[in-house]
């Protein structure tokens, strides 16, 4: 039972455009949502998070939107560059971290 | 430098061989997870520690074991490996419990024939 959902596997934008990526999931219990960025041949590493008390989360080029009654939440990076290829993990804790499935970011030049 | 270090990186056994593979982190951490990344199935949890001595079942446990006899170091120990072990592994380590940021190792890429 996935209770973390990314249902894009890939998506590919223009640099300079803004990316959206998508997670939704299921378990109303999750207080907590983070989003990972994963290279080729490295570990994930921690990019933003928000507090479910929260609806939204913005560092820089990233913004982290969290719709609660919809279960969803979405990562906007704005402008996109190419640098920004990568997997990109939702994340979701309620008694542990769950994952989804991650979605490959292409930003072609 | 602060990191989590996982050895080997890359290993193929055979079905059978017992099998460790090593993570250990320098930051002092109290929480430390095992996952295994597979394609279309994302990360999922193998075991987790909040402390030493103390260690918990994740999400996919079968057919694996840990230790945490100290604080810096959280081995995956694979008795049996079998070929639906083949995956792509990832030690984690984070300050207390995993709603701080969790770092995680570089990977172990396993093969298991």
């Amino acid at each position: 039972d996935q209770q973390v959902k990314q249902n894009s596997p890939s998506l590919s934008v223009q640099e300079g455009r803004i990316s959206i990526l998508n997670c939704d999931y299921t378990n109303s219990m999750f207080d907590y949502f983070l989003w990972y960025k994963k290279y080729p041949a490295e570990g994930p590493t921690f990019l933003i998070s928000i507090s479910s008390i929260k609806d939204k989360n913005e560092d820089g080029r990233f913004t982290v939107f969290l719709n609660k009654s919809a279960k969803h939440l979405s990562l906007h990076i704005v402008p996109s560059q190419p640098g920004d290829s990568a997997v990109y993990f939702c994340a979701a804790i309620g008694s542990r971290l769950t994952f989804g499935e991650g979605t490959q970011l292409t930003v072609n030049p | 430098e602060a990191q989590v270090t996982q050895n080997p990186r890359y290993l193929i056994t055979v079905t059978g061989k017992k099998l460790t593979v090593t993570c250990s982190q320098n930051m002092n951490h109290e929480y430390m997870s095992w996952y295994r990344q597979d394609p279309g199935l994302g990360l999922r949890q193998i075991y987790y520690s909040m402390n030493v001595e103390v260690t918990d079942k994740g999400d996919v446990p079968e057919g694996y074991k840990v230790s945490r006899k100290e604080k810096r170091n959280f081995p995956l120990i694979l008795e049996s490996p079998s070929p639906n072990q083949t995956s792509l592994y990832f030690c984690a380590s984070s300050v207390l419990v995993p709603h701080n940021e969790q770092f995680f190792g570089p990977g172990t890429r396993l093969t298991v024939l």
